[in-house]
């Protein structure tokens, strides 16, 4: 069975520093990787994914988040906060051969509190 | 353009009622996913349909649960006989007909309070 650790249930950082928002997961074969975020009152944004090639994924908004194959993780970074990043993210994984909606596994979330 | 669009986007009931949920996927997509978020939770998967396909309803968490997509487009997720623990938010997500449904689209969610 595959699964999504988001360790951390809250994160709290000051505008203007790096943030890392932690994901480790599992499954067999080699993983597809998804970070979705959750703004108050509105549906899930994709945020970035990892297919294959570049350890190093950019996505939107300034984030990026980078594949770490031995550790099983995923982390989501910024270098430089802004109060408007404060939000609910979501890490996602499924395996890459299989054709199934179900295989999409989602953690249960990270809240991203940006202080001014 | 349009995104995916939900209705209600707040829904109060009283135990034992049914609900209808809708949802409208963007134009084109073939793919059409129904999750269920609880307070606290990730994403809990519900139902997946694709194309003409026949639906994958091996989330759905009982037999009070159903939906239906009418003509590849509107889903309509049904719940008979609401329990207080169905109270969550129902997110509906499309994808467009490419490869191995990579990519996600989110609507904003119905939040289902059951009293």
């Amino acid at each position: 069975a595959q699964s999504v650790a988001q360790p951390e249930d809250q994160v709290n950082v000051a505008e203007g520093n790096p943030l890392t928002v932690k994901c480790t997961y599992s499954v067999s074969g080699n993983p597809y990787l998804f970070w979705y975020v959750q703004y108050p009152n509105r549906g899930l944004q994709f945020l970035l994914k990892y297919i294959t090639g570049d350890n190093l994924v950019k996505g939107s908004y300034g984030f990026e988040a980078e594949f770490n194959k031995s550790q099983t993780s995923f982390h989501l970074k910024k270098p430089s906060a802004l109060v408007s990043d404060s939000a609910l993210y979501f890490c996602a994984v499924r395996a890459s051969f299989s054709g199934s909606a179900r295989q999409l596994t989602f953690g249960s979330g990270t809240q991203l509190t940006v202080l001014p | 353009g349009a995104g995916v669009s939900q209705s209600p986007s707040n829904k109060v009931t009283e135990k034992g009622k049914d609900v209808e949920l809708r949802c409208d996927p963007i134009s084109g997509h073939t793919a059409l996913y129904w999750y269920r978020q609880s307070l606290g939770q990730g994403l809990e998967f519900l139902i997946y349909f694709q194309g003409n396909s026949a639906p994958d309803k091996s989330g759905l968490p009982s037999d009070r649960f159903s939906a239906e997509r009418t003509g590849g487009s509107v889903s309509t997720l049904t719940i008979q006989r609401t329990q207080q623990e169905d109270s969550a938010v129902y997110l509906c997500a499309s994808s467009p007909p490419t490869g191995a449904h990579l990519e996600k689209y989110f609507g904003p969610g119905t939040r289902l309070l059951v009293l």
